[in-house]
């Protein structure tokens, strides 16, 4: 079974400055990807960036980086500059491989807040 | 152009009554979900469709039957309702399964089903 969990339900950050959103998952697989969606008040779920477990580095996309330790199975969004749209839902997700691959299991989201 | 589009985006309804949500999807992915999001936020995979053969069938009351009448569409229609089934649906849509950037789910805008 995989789980993901997201220990900050909520999260404030002053904007331009960076915020790390945590994300630990657990799974019996040794290959996964792991997601981060963002989910504004507006309702809709943005993509926002993949991890492979197999990708050597971490993943970038713009102003989103993901900080990947396997080690410690964490996989952390990083958004630097943070803007007053960014203040969201945050979720994490994971896929793995078998029979569990059709699916995307959820953490339970971070709420950030923006503060201008 | 709308990629995944759910119908209708508001549905209001009493107990007792049967409704149904519809998806289509244009980007030409293979691999169909239905998503609960209860008032906490948590997100839980009820269905997934590949090529209009149900995958995932998680544990979810026999009250809601998916139905893919072909691999651009899937419809679900709930019988019953009970107040417990008021959240958001939403609908995403993949092209494949296996792990790879490419195959992040790409989601409707949700579908907000009260009822009193």
């Amino acid at each position: 079974a995989q789980k993901i969990t997201q220990t900050q339900p909520g999260m404030f950050v002053q904007e331009k400055e960076a915020v790390t959103l945590d994300c630990t998952y657990d799974t019996s697989d040794q290959s996964y990807g792991l997601f981060w969606y963002k989910q504004p008040s507006s309702g809709e779920m943005i993509f926002l960036i993949y991890q492979g477990s197999y990708d050597e580095q971490n993943a970038t996309e713009g102003r989103y980086s993901l900080n990947f330790q396997k080690a410690r199975k964490s996989a952390n969004l990083v958004i630097s500059a943070s803007q007053l749209g960014d203040s969201a839902m945050y979720f994490c997700a994971m896929r793995a491989t078998g029979a569990g691959s059709y699916q995307l299991t959820f953490g339970k989201g971070t709420k950030l807040s923006v503060i201008p | 152009d709308t990629a995944v589009s759910q119908t209708p985006k508001y549905l209001v309804t009493q107990m007792g009554n049967d409704k149904s949500i519809k998806c289509e999807q244009n980007l030409g992915h293979d691999t169909m979900y239905w998503y609960k999001q209860d008032s906490k936020k948590f997100l839980k995979i009820m269905f997934s469709y590949n090529n209009k053969e149900l995958i995932i069938n998680e544990t979810v009351p026999n009250r809601f039957s998916p139905k893919s009448p072909d691999k651009a569409h899937l419809n679900l229609h709930i019988n019953s309702l009970e107040l417990g089934d008021s959240a958001v649906y939403f609908c995403a849509s993949s092209q494949g399964h296996r792990l790879s950037g490419a195959n992040v789910l790409t989601f409707g805008a949700g579908s907000r089903l009260t009822v009193l």
